[in-house]
This record gives C-alpha cells, structure tokens and sequence, in this order.
C-alpha cells in the first residue's frame, strides 16, 4: 500500500490563528489532493497538486493555500483560521487510477 | 452539470441479509467508477473500481457492483452483510478528459441490526 501519513491527527486552535496541516507521501506519486469532509456533504476538495511547486485550486477554497515545496510533502494552510473550518482534512494522492487516502486530521477552531 | 448521486442518506440491513447500496451519475465523458469505504474515524479505503471492460466488478470485502450505462448508475451489491461492514460507503466518478479528478457522492450510511 502505498504510505501517506496526515499530522497533526487532532488540533485545537482559536480563530484567527493560522494552521498548517502536512500530508507525507513516501512514494513519489505526482497528484495530491487536499479534502474536508463535513456532514451531509460528502468530500469536497480543497486544493490539488500535479506536482512540486504546481497546484491549482478545488471547490472549496477560499481561506485556504498550499505549497508542494518537495515531491513528498503537501501542506495545507489555513491563513486565519474560522469557525467554518472545522472540519476533518484528508490528504489522499492518486495511485492507479484511484486514490489512496490518509486517516485524516480533526481541526476544531474555536 | 458533472455531479455522483446516492439516494439513501442512510440505510438499515439485519446481519445477514443482502444489501444494495444506489449511485447514479451525470458525467459527459467516458466515467471511471469508484466506490469507497469509510469506518467511523478512519479514512477513506477503495472497495473497487470500474474502468472498461466486464460491467460487473468484484472487490474486497465480498463487494460487487455493477456499470449500468443506459441508467447512469454503479449500485454496490453484497449478498449477506456482517455486523463489520457497519460504515459509511461513497461512490465517486472520474474520467480520463477531467484529468482524473473524482466528483464525490454525498455518501450512505450503513447500519446492521443484529
């Protein structure tokens, strides 16, 4: 399987605050997706890249940014973090043909 | 508009009977079929995929589903659930011409009675 790791699993932050959340991928595939999954909706994606420094915006994003610095690494950053972004984060890359997903991170801003 | 519809925001199945969960699509070109798996406070784990070819598909966990184009649908099929299959399950679609990216149903949660 291939090996995709989220962290933080849980943060609690206050609003305003900014938060980064890293996916790490250890082999190399070239498409990463971020995702908030919310109750009633389903997955809907945040940002994805195609490759180091290439990304490109999702649905949903307003509020957020990205960065792929390095083939492994995808962050995912809230600027001032809102109520409204309360939600559970997954990181998921693309294998063949599918996507393999992390075990996802719980943000709660309050 | 592209868009993936399960119908049954939630469903109940006693432990041991059969189980059919609905998926219908709206995707203009030629779609990729997923259908996934979710326990509670995990991620999300691939049951299978249809690309091409056989229109039933075989996947984990004694899961099936079957491509029907005239009616737009990929309605995942077990013949006799267990308690372990309790979870939420998703159908998503993708095509080649989208560059691959997955349109998401909204998701159906399976409960078991014992």
């Amino acid at each position: 399987d291939a090996g995709i790791t989220q962290s933080p699993r849980h943060k609690v932050t206050e609003t305003g605050t900014p938060v980064t959340l890293r996916c790490h991928q250890t082999e190399n595939h070239r498409y990463m997706y971020w995702y908030r999954q919310d109750p009633g909706h389903g997955l809907r994606l945040i940002h994805y890249s195609y490759g180091v420094k290439d990304t490109d915006k999702g649905e949903v994003s307003d509020g957020y940014s990205v960065s792929r610095s390095k083939t492994e690494d995808f962050l995912l950053t809230l600027e001032s973090a809102t109520s409204s972004q309360t939600s559970v984060y997954f990181c998921a890359i693309r294998t063949g043909g599918g996507y393999t997903f992390g075990s996802g991170t719980r943000l709660t801003v309050v | 508009a592209q868009s993936v519809t399960q119908p049954d925001i939630h469903i109940t199945v006693s432990e041991g009977a059969s189980l059919e969960l609905r998926c219908n699509y709206s995707y203009g070109a030629t779609p990729y079929l997923f259908w996934y798996v979710q326990s509670p406070g995990q991620g999300l784990q691939l049951l299978l995929k249809y690309f091409s070819g056989d229109t039933l598909v075989q996947g984990i966990k004694g899961f099936e589903a079957e491509f029907k184009r005239s009616q737009s649908s990929f309605n995942l099929r077990k013949p006799s659930v267990h308690w372990s299959d309790a979870a939420e399950y998703f159908c998503a679609v993708g095509a080649q011409e989208s560059n691959y990216q997955l349109i998401w149903g909204a998701g159906t949660k399976l409960i078991i009675k014992p």
